[in-house]
């Protein structure tokens, strides 16, 4: 059974600061994975998704990167700003299965 | 475009009553899933819909729970007898292709307490 943890848990940094959160899976079959951004009282919005055969996904400030051989990933953010204030949760998707399986997120608090 | 709409957003029960959470997908989109929520923690698959097929209901918790979606559009997701350990907030998300490949859109979830 997938497990994925996210470290930390929360994060509070001041604006401008770059910053790494992180992902771990224990079953390395994925076929891809995903890190969601989670407003309080919002559903998930999809920032960037990284197929099992890529190695690094770019969007904006974001920077998403897969090891999967050692079950890792992380996302970079630059240059970070209050509006990046959120929930920031990871999933993968096995290449047998049909469902997302998700860390517990990682609380990130950016202050102005 | 709309996105997915769910209804309603809260939710009060008492312990026993039975409810029922909808879903409005993207219209189109023929892969529908649920997950649960429990506070501080990320969410869980409960269920998915190829069309009106359910094919896979591997997560959902009891058979106090159920699921719907009779003519491959809006999805309800039941709950009977309530209990307290099923407060969560239930998101529903769609994608429009089959299989998992894609990127699911989601709603804003119903948050459901059980008093």
């Amino acid at each position: 059974k997938q497990e994925v943890t996210q470290i930390p848990a929360a994060l509070s940094v001041p604006e401008g600061e770059n910053l790494v959160l992180n992902c771990s899976f224990t079953d390395s079959a994925i076929y891809n994975l995903q890190w969601f951004r989670q407003d309080p009282g919002k559903g998930l919005t999809s920032l960037l998704l990284i197929q099992s055969s890529q190695r690094e996904q770019t969007s904006g400030r974001l920077n998403a990167s897969l090891d999967k051989s050692s079950g890792r990933s992380t996302l970079y953010i630059a240059a970070s700003q209050p509006g990046d204030s959120a929930t920031y949760l990871c999933a993968t998707i096995m290449e047998y299965g049909n469902k997302l399986v998700f860390g517990a997120g990682t609380i990130l608090r950016v202050k102005s | 475009g709309a996105g997915v709409s769910q209804s309603p957003r809260y939710k009060v029960a008492k312990r026993g009553q039975d409810v029922a959470l909808r879903c409005d997908p993207i219209s189109g989109h023929v892969s529908l899933f649920w997950y649960q929520q429990a506070l501080g923690q990320g969410p869980e698959f409960l269920t998915y819909f190829q069309n009106e097929a359910q094919l896979d209901k591997s997560g959902l918790p009891s058979d106090r729970f159920f699921a719907e979606r009779p003519e491959g559009s809006v999805s309800t997701l039941k709950i009977q007898r309530t209990q307290q350990e099923d407060s969560a907030v239930y998101l529903c998300a769609s994608s429009p292709r089959r299989g998992v490949a894609y990127e699911q859109y989601f709603g804003p979830g119903t948050r459901l307490t059980v008093t």
